[in-house]
């Protein structure tokens, strides 16, 4: 199985602040990855596909990059509704896999 | 809009076998480039794939739960089914139904399917405990 690595587990930050999270995969991917956010209590949300797509109805504050093995979550100027947790998955191979997920944390 | 509906008992005892349905609405079960899917986040924890169906019947299972897993699609009623068996304490987890976007690259040395979940159910918790 692909494993993906994310860092860092935990962030703090404040609403304007620029973040970025990355995610490692243990073998090339491509840019077969995506990214989604999860807030408590709600099932997880598409924001990138194929590592830098914008999903639609996602805020243009969200972009992803990169390809390969390393990727990069970016959110600009956050948002009070920003502040969840945040998963990578590859879906280059099967099984699909998925990070340990990263909370961004006021 | 499309929107996917989890349904199921929400308690399994060990041993035994759990069944949820996800019933797809506001759009077909029979369209393409869709494959329909599971995934499961055990109380405080991150995201396992369980595995996908074309409505064509074709499956793709994770191997560390393809020897008690099956996911049927059923065309007529819109719907496709999870079952899982022999469950432990292990199993208990939230389960999301979930559409999967993408698509299959065909090359000489293979084929190679792509698709990444662009539409999540709600979830639905299942506890397993005697």
């Amino acid at each position: 199985d692909i494993r993906m690595t994310q860092s860092p587990s935990t962030l703090s930050a404040s609403v304007g602040d620029r973040v970025s999270i990355t995610c490692r995969a243990s073998q090339s991917i491509s840019t077969w990855l995506a990214w989604f956010q999860q807030t408590p209590g709600k099932a997880p949300k598409l924001l990138i596909y194929q590592a830098s797509n914008l999903h639609s109805g996602v805020p243009s504050r969200f972009s992803g990059s990169g390809s390969g093995t390393d990727f990069t979550l970016t959110i600009t100027s956050l948002q009070p509704d920003d502040f969840a947790t945040y998963y990578c998955q590859q879906y280059d191979s099967y099984p699909y896999t998925f990070g340990q997920g990263s909370n961004l944390e006021i | 809009q499309l929107q996917l509906q989890e349904s199921g008992p929400g308690l399994v005892r060990p041993s035994e076998a759990l069944s949820l349905t996800c019933t797809v609405s506001g759009g077909s079960i029979n369209s393409s480039p869709y494959y329909w899917g599971w995934i499961r986040q055990p109380p405080g924890k991150g995201l396992e794939w369980i595995g996908y169906i074309y409505y064509s019947g074709t499956t793709y299972y994770n191997p560390s739960l393809q020897s008690r897993v099956t996911i049927s699609v059923d065309t007529s009623k819109n719907r496709f089914s999870l079952k899982l068996t022999s469950v432990t304490a292990a199993d208990t987890a939230v389960y999301y139904c979930a559409r999967h976007l993408g698509s299959t690259i065909f090359r000489r040395s293979g084929t190679y399917p792509h698709y990444y979940t662009d539409v999540w159910g709600n979830g639905t918790t299942v506890t397993v405990s005697s």
